[in-house]
This record gives C-alpha cells, structure tokens and sequence, in this order.
C-alpha cells in the first residue's frame, strides 16, 4: 500500500506571497492533519479534516487554512507569508476512528524569503 | 503550554548500548502515546505505541515503559546499532473520535556510535 504522498518537497516564496501544499493519504484513509516542523517550535498541530470537514484546528492564525476533497486528498493554504512561515510542512493520514495511528508523509520544505 | 516534556535533548550512546528517551505529560485525558523517528529529510515514521492500561510493550528491540502515577513513558531501544542514528519524538492524544490532534515532545537527537 503506498504511502503518504505531499507535493511539492521542496518549495521557495518570496514574503506576501500565498502557497498550496497537496496531500495525498494512504488508500482508504479518511483523515488528515496537518503540522508544521521548525527548529524553534518542534512539531505544532495545524488542523485535521475528516470527510471534508476541518474537525479540529490548531493555535494558528487566520492565514493558515485547508480543506480536503470527496477522495480524502487534501491542501492546505498560506496566504500573506512570512518569513517564519519558513518550516517543513507536514501531513498525517489516519483511519479517522479512536486508533489514532497516524502516519506522516515525507513533508514540503517552504523557504519564504 | 508545553504539555509534553521530553528529555534529553541530545544522546549518545556506543553500538549495543541501551539508550532511554523520557517522556511526561500534564494532561491526564491523554491516553494513547505513541513514539516517532525521523531521518534527515524524512517524515516521522510510527515506530511504537501504548495506552495505559498496560505498563509495558516491545516491538522488535523497541520497549516503552509507562508509568500512568508519574504520569511519564519512556522509551529504550535494546542492541542500539548505528543506524538506529535519528531524532525520536514522543507524543501524546486523546483517543476519541473526532479528535486526532497529537501533541509532541520536543525531540531527541540520538547518535549510536560504532
């Protein structure tokens, strides 16, 4: 069974700008969180989409947002960037039920400048 | 609020050694624990995980122990070989559905020298 898939790895924006990250979760796979990874704050909970829905949402501001498809696929949007918006982005896929485990993509690199 | 604390920070430990990466938390509705390792330029991968109502779970050479008093878990890796070279994150949820939110612990740089 194929993993988590995340497009693009790697990506570079200038300050203002907006980005969309995709994600792709494993077959059958109904939930979708997304982290944000930096040195300074670790791994930081954005927020989950289950069924199209947002379920839960992180401490993160208003520029942050997502949503996710009818396939389960999902993206998230950063709009106005910053340079600390400068982290690599990842997803989680999950069964959605009470198991919790979750599995992590290889993650998108975002370098704002 | 940081309400997973690990520690330490940064370990070495020489091939065949055991090392032990301590974890506590503060909220006492969390009651799935799970444990991650990642690789340079990789996602973390689940390498194991527990609930409270057992103290103990091995996979491989991978043990958590957990301590639901202390409130704390921790993870040893028996045999330790070079490549087991990477950080590991524990974390911590609330396994009810509609809730997948993990909250992380601050990561453990582990070196396994030859």
């Amino acid at each position: 069974k194929a993993g988590v898939t995340q497009t693009p790895r790697y990506l570079i924006k200038t300050r203002g700008q907006q980005v969309t990250l995709s994600c792709s979760p494993i077959s059958g796979h109904r939930s979708v969180s997304w982290y944000q990874q930096t040195p300074g704050q670790g791994l930081q909970f954005l927020f989950e989409y289950f069924s199209e829905t947002q379920r839960n949402k992180g401490n993160f501001p208003g520029r942050f947002s997502g949503r996710q498809f009818s396939n389960s696929r999902s993206e998230m949007n950063v709009s106005t960037l910053e340079l600390g918006d400068s982290a690599l982005y990842l997803c989680a896929s999950s069964l959605g039920g009470v198991t919790n485990e979750q599995y992590f993509g290889p993650g998108t690199r975002l370098t704002v400048t | 609020q940081q309400q997973v604390k690990q520690s330490p920070q940064s370990l070495i430990v020489q091939k065949g050694g055991i090392p032990i990466i301590n974890c506590a938390y503060e909220n006492t509705a969390f009651d799935y624990f799970p444990w991650y390792q990642q690789f340079p330029g990789k996602g973390p991968a689940l390498l194991i995980a527990i609930r409270p109502d057992v103290s103990e779970k091995k996979e491989g050479r991978f043990t958590i122990s957990f301590n639901k008093s202390a409130k704390q878990f921790s993870l040893h890796i028996m045999d330790s070989q070079p490549g087991d070279s990477a950080t590991y994150f524990c974390a911590a949820s609330i396994s009810n559905f509609g809730n997948e939110k993990l909250t992380f612990g601050t990561g453990t740089r582990l070196t396994i020298i030859p």
